[in-house]
């Protein structure tokens, strides 16, 4: 089954202890992104990967980092988290067909509170 | 001013009705025009996607664009209660046209609840 795989699902921490929220998809897809979602404020971009090896700033990249070693993997670290990196979290996919980013696969999200 | 404008809802429509639902958008580079939706607890689903202007047909849904004015819209013949969740329209300018060109915009997604 093709599908976008988040874990953890949920999280709670605390303010500082690095975590990593891993993103896996198994269509082959060139490109991979990663979105937070906050309510009145929608679905907003951290950054995205064309490639391997190849990563760029979205609209919110402050306090996260990511890295795409492997076309298949794109994990969103929160080196120092705080509470106002409270959010649902959404890695997606797309083939990226023609240079078209807007066929998006999405994970089911990760609900992460830190305290 | 938002670069793409969604009236949050909710929305209420009795089982059957014609469900109108838009987006408006002020940067004119946009080029691709997406639906996505998004049941609670879900990630988004894509549902459509058209470029440039015109109209698209998938069944019950019809999105349609109009770049002179910059609106878009989707349809949704016969709605079912199958349909009641948050809709999002997204955008983005055409590929490989620099800057932006492979980042999609979002709205804030309209809530549609279908009453049987």
């Amino acid at each position: 089954e093709a599908q976008v795989t988040q874990n953890p699902r949920y999280l709670i921490t605390v303010t500082g202890k690095k975590l990593t929220v891993t993103c896996s998809q198994n269509m082959n897809h060139e490109y991979m992104s990663w979105y937070r979602q906050d309510p009145g404020l929608g679905l907003r971009q951290i950054y995205y990967s064309m490639n391997v090896e190849v990563t760029d700033k979205g609209d919110v990249p402050e306090g996260y980092k990511v890295s795409r070693k492997e076309k298949r993997n794109f994990p969103l670290i929160l080196e120092s988290p705080s509470p106002n990196q409270t959010s649902l979290y959404f890695c997606a996919s797309s083939l990226f067909r023609a240079g078209f980013a807007g066929e998006l696969f999405f994970g089911e999200g990760s609900r992460l509170t830190v305290l | 001013q938002k670069e793409v404008e969604q009236d949050p809802g909710p929305l209420s429509v009795p089982e059957g009705a014609i469900v109108s639902l838009n987006c408006t958008y002020s940067n004119s580079a946009f080029q691709y025009f997406m639906w996505y939706r998004q049941y609670s607890r879900k990630g988004p689903e894509l549902l459509m996607y058209t470029y440039s202007s015109g109209n698209k047909e998938d069944g019950r849904f019809t999105a349609q664009v109009d770049k002179s004015s910059k609106y878009i819209s989707l349809f949704i013949r016969d709605s079912q209660p199958s349909d009641s969740a948050t809709y999002l329209c997204a955008m983005s300018p055409l590929s490989y046209s620099g800057a932006g060109s492979y980042q999609l915009t979002f709205g804030k997604g309209t809530k549609l609840s279908v009453i049987p």
